[in-house]
């Protein structure tokens, strides 16, 4: 069965530009979640996302935003790129979103912002 | 808020044992364990729901103290393949799991 999967796989961008990112859930997982995760650093959470609906966020600002479609894939939005939103951006997906659910991670996008 | 690791870092020959801990200021409804190797995505390790609970596989194993709001990682007879960074990840009880910093462990051959 096929993982998580997530493209593109890295992209490049300048300040002020947006970008979307895409996630495909394994087979049957219904939530999706996705985090930043910078250098040195471990995955912080941004958004939660089940059955279509947001379930949680993260402390990050209004301009993430994110949804989830009837085939549970998902896609992040980030408008007015910053320098600091340079990183790995990883989407975990699990059946259901409960945190005894463990999360199985796609191999992330990774952005860097000029 | 985000549980503390310690340690941050730890350097081990193939064969020797090693304790990594998670510790939260909040209760915990349940603790995750991943392991990251550079440039891969996070793998889920386990998961202890419980006090008390403790869990393994291979020569992996943790344990939570739900009491003290703690979590401990344990390696035994390390092996080269068990190099990365390992993050412990907390939930409590908002389906939220927020992660460590992270501990970096290198085994020398």
């Amino acid at each position: 069965d096929a993982g998580v999967t997530q493209s593109p796989t890295h992209l490049i961008k300048t300040r002020g530009q947006h970008v979307t990112l895409r996630c495909s859930p394994i087979s049957g997982h219904k939530s999706v979640s996705w985090y930043q995760q910078v250098l040195g650093q471990g995955p912080q959470f941004i958004f939660q996302y089940y059955e279509k609906e947001e379930r949680g966020r993260g402390n990050f600002p209004d301009r993430f935003s994110a949804r989830q479609f009837p085939n549970y894939s998902s896609e992040l939005n980030v408008n007015a790129l910053l320098l600091g939103d340079s990183a790995l951006y990883l989407c975990a997906s699990s059946l259901v979103p409960l945190g005894h659910q463990p999360q199985h991670f796609g191999d992330g996008t990774r952005l860097s912002i000029l | 808020q985000q549980p503390v690791q310690s340690p941050q870092a730890v350097i081990l020959r193939e064969g020797e044992d090693a304790v990594i801990n998670c510790s939260s200021s909040k209760a915990l409804y349940s603790v995750h364990w991943y392991r990251q190797k550079h440039g891969e995505a996070p793998v889920f390790l386990m998961i202890l729901l419980k006090g008390g609970e403790q869990k393994g596989h291979d020569k992996i194993s943790a344990s939570f103290n739900e009491k003290k709001q703690q979590s401990s990682l344990y390696l035994t007879a390390s092996q080269l393949s068990y190099s990365g960074t390992y993050f412990c990840g907390t939930e409590n009880r908002d389906d939220k799991i927020i992660f460590g910093k992270g501990t970096r462990l290198h085994i020398l051959p």
